[in-house]
């Protein structure tokens, strides 16, 4: 089955510098690439996804990136907030199976 | 339109209590989702069903835990006989499609507390 490494698992960045999360997944079947953000006592939220047809998405100032060859996709958020500080989760999977989610990784905006 | 609502937000239960957790999808999803969540740790997936099927339930140990979305009615998460381990956030998700397919929309979860 799939197997989502999610990297770091704690990320600290000055407010207005740019954060990057990372993650690989195992199964080439895999299509669909979700980010979802999870702030304290809340369920996930999704807040950006993309689908193995395309390298890149753009919303703002988050942006995910795919590379199918390497399997692996990354979230940047530039000009970061302290409002941006949350667990971000990325998840992958495709057709009717699950999604399989990453361990999460904690940000920190420090103002 | 409201979320995906989840109840009880708290539970706190005694070892060998039956636990029972409860969404209700948006309206109009007719798949939901079951995931775990320790502290610390990601989202395990837990088990998918429609109305009145499981579709998939490899994430959901054999024993003491049991699922179900009936025709009528929220779906149902149980756990029977709670040991401290099974102290978690369950949160559930819906969609109108598989989740792969799209977004899954997510509760605000069940913390359930054994002691």
């Amino acid at each position: 089955g799939e197997n989502v490494e999610q990297h770091p698992s704690t990320l600290s960045v000055q407010e207005g510098d740019s954060a990057v999360i990372k993650c690989t997944y195992s199964d080439s079947a895999s299509n669909y690439f979700p980010w979802y953000k999870q702030e304290l006592g809340k369920g996930p939220q999704l807040i950006i996804d993309i689908r193995s047809n395309v390298g890149e998405k753009k919303d703002q100032r988050i942006a995910v990136t795919l590379n199918k060859t390497a399997k692996h996709f990354s979230l940047h958020i530039t000009e970061t907030q302290p409002e941006d500080s949350a667990v971000y989760f990325c998840a992958a999977g495709s057709g009717n199976t699950p999604l399989v989610f990453g361990k999460g990784t904690r940000l920190s905006v420090i103002a | 339109n409201a979320g995906v609502m989840q109840n009880p937000r708290h539970l706190v239960r005694r070892r060998g209590q039956e636990a029972r957790l409860r969404c209700s999808p948006m309206k109009g999803h007719s798949h939901v989702y079951w995931y775990r969540q320790l502290p610390e740790e990601g989202l395990k997936f837990m088990v998918y069903l429609q109305k009145e099927n499981i579709i998939d339930e490899s994430g959901m140990p054999k024993e003491r835990f049991s699922a179900e979305f009936p025709k009528e009615g929220p779906s149902i998460l149980r756990i029977q006989q709670v040991v401290r381990g099974d102290s978690a956030a369950y949160f559930c998700a819906s969609s109108p499609g598989s989740s792969s397919a799209g977004e899954l929309f997510f509760g605000e979860g069940s913390r359930l507390t054994v002691l």
